[in-house]
């Protein structure tokens, strides 16, 4: 059972482009969600966080938005760069201290 | 800050061989955590310790697969007998709060 979702596997972005990177989950219960960033052969890197109190989160170039009504939140990368080509998880837990679920990945390439 | 180690980086088994991954988590970190990433697929929680004790071992396969995690400190994570399918990226990572720290995870290869 499937309960953090990212149905998109790829996405191709313009260097200087917002990319835009969605998940969605199932569990009402989620209260934190994490964005993290994997290069190849190297382990995954956390990138931004968001609790379920706040509906945007900024830090520079990247944004979360979180939607509680419809479950989705998403990743905003602005202005993308071609450093930013890599492969995103998003990440949802239940209460401090229980197990993260992880979404599939999706693998963005910014093209210069 | 150093990061979380995880040693050895490549393992190349044939089934029915054993194998053990170490892990060592960033210092004062209590919580740690060993994912399987199946090649595709985003990584999924074998067992999570607070300090020496387990929180979470639901998704281990018990019958060939054990953890411990030495005096609340280093972990292993040990594969006895080892089976085609468990081909994959074998992540550690610890955390203080709410934040996950991954190691670069022991690729193992299954023959």
């Amino acid at each position: 059972d499937q309960q953090v979702k990212q149905n998109s596997p790829s996405l191709s972005v313009q260097e200087g482009r917002i990319s835009i990177l969605n998940c969605d989950y199932t569990n009402s219960m989620f209260d934190y969600f994490l964005w993290y960033k994997k290069y190849p052969a190297e382990g995954p890197t956390f990138l931004i966080s968001i609790s379920s109190i706040k509906d945007k989160n900024e830090d520079g170039r990247f944004t979360v938005f979180l939607n509680k009504s419809a479950k989705h939140l998403s990743l905003h990368i602005v202005p993308s760069q071609p450093g930013d080509s890599a492969v995103y998880f998003c990440a949802a837990q239940r209460n401090t201290g229980n197990q993260f679920y992880f979404g599939t990945g999706t693998s963005l390439t910014v093209i210069p | 800050e150093a990061g979380v180690a995880q040693s050895p980086r490549y393992k190349i088994i044939e089934k029915r061989q054993s194998v053990a991954f170490w892990c060592n988590p960033i210092s004062g970190h209590a919580t740690l955590y060993w994912y399987q990433q199946i090649l595709g697929q985003g990584p999924k929680l074998l067992i999570q310790f607070q300090n020496n004790g387990v929180v979470d071992d639901s998704q281990l396969p018990k019958d060939r697969f054990s953890a411990e995690r030495l005096k609340g400190v280093d972990s292993t994570l040990k594969i006895q007998p080892a089976k085609l399918e468990d081909s994959a990226v074998y992540l550690c990572a610890s955390s203080l709060h709410n934040t996950q720290y991954f190691g670069p995870g022991t690729r193992l290869t299954v023959l």
